[in-house]
């Protein structure tokens, strides 16, 4: 099947610092990707919609300003936590649907954050 | 609000007994509905799909989709101790909406 992959699978950092995440479709194209959090015992929460050559659509009560996605290509979307705070500690997750198969998603592994 | 509903479990079974995970869902025009397993400190993997009424078999796995009811449910026969895991429902609305999943116990 298709592979998503996510950099890095794990970040140590301290509060107030922002931390860059990629996700990347490695064998297909996806004009778009979502981003997910899950919190421990909790279930995944869409946090936005990454469209590639366009603003990203972010749910309710994500803060786009703290939350900054870029999507510069069909294989690429990146997700930065500025000014990391320990509250967004927590385990991010992209996922990526064949471009025209959008019940069709493949997650990335993840990135644990901990922010200390 | 779509919500999706699960009960968080556990569920223990013994080895080589049948599984049942159930799920709800609240918004009657959904029409995607997918089962995920999702092992401690890794990302969900799709085990199923289903799209209509009935049952859909796949291996050791069976899910079955009411819509009237607006119940969907995983049934994982033969069930293994590297079955267990958390199971997540998700329904395709705009976007994937999951539950918080059940987590299931296979025991020896």
């Amino acid at each position: 099947g298709a592979v998503v992959s996510q950099h890095p699978s794990w970040v140590i950092c301290k509060s107030g610092t922002s931390v860059k995440i990629e996700c990347r479709s490695l064998d297909f194209q996806a004009t778009t990707m979502f981003w997910y959090r899950q919190f421990p015992k909790q279930s995944l929460m869409l946090m936005a919609t990454s469209n590639e050559g366009s603003k990203a659509t972010y749910e309710q009560g994500v803060e786009k300003d703290k939350f900054l996605i870029n999507h510069a290509s069909l294989t690429l979307s990146t997700l930065t936590v500025t000014s990391a705070h320990p509250e967004d500690s927590s385990f991010y997750i992209c996922s990526a649907p064949p471009t025209g198969v959008q019940e069709t998603q493949y997650f990335g592994p993840g990135t644990r954050l901990l922010v200390l | 609000q779509k919500e999706v509903e699960q009960n968080s479990g556990p569920l223990s079974v013994p080895e080589g007994a049948i599984a049942s995970l159930n799920c709800t869902y609240s918004d009657r025009v959904s029409q995607s509905f997918f089962w995920y397993r999702q092992y401690s400190g890794k990302s969900p993997e799709l085990i199923m799909s289903i799209y209509s009424n009935g049952d859909k078999e796949d291996g050791r796995f069976t899910a079955q989709l009411n819509k009237a009811s607006q119940y969907v449910s995983l049934l994982i026969r033969d069930s293994q101790p590297s079955d267990s895991a958390t199971y997540l429902c998700a329904i395709l609305y705009s976007t994937l909406t999951f539950g918080k999943g059940t987590m299931l116990l296979v025991s020896p």
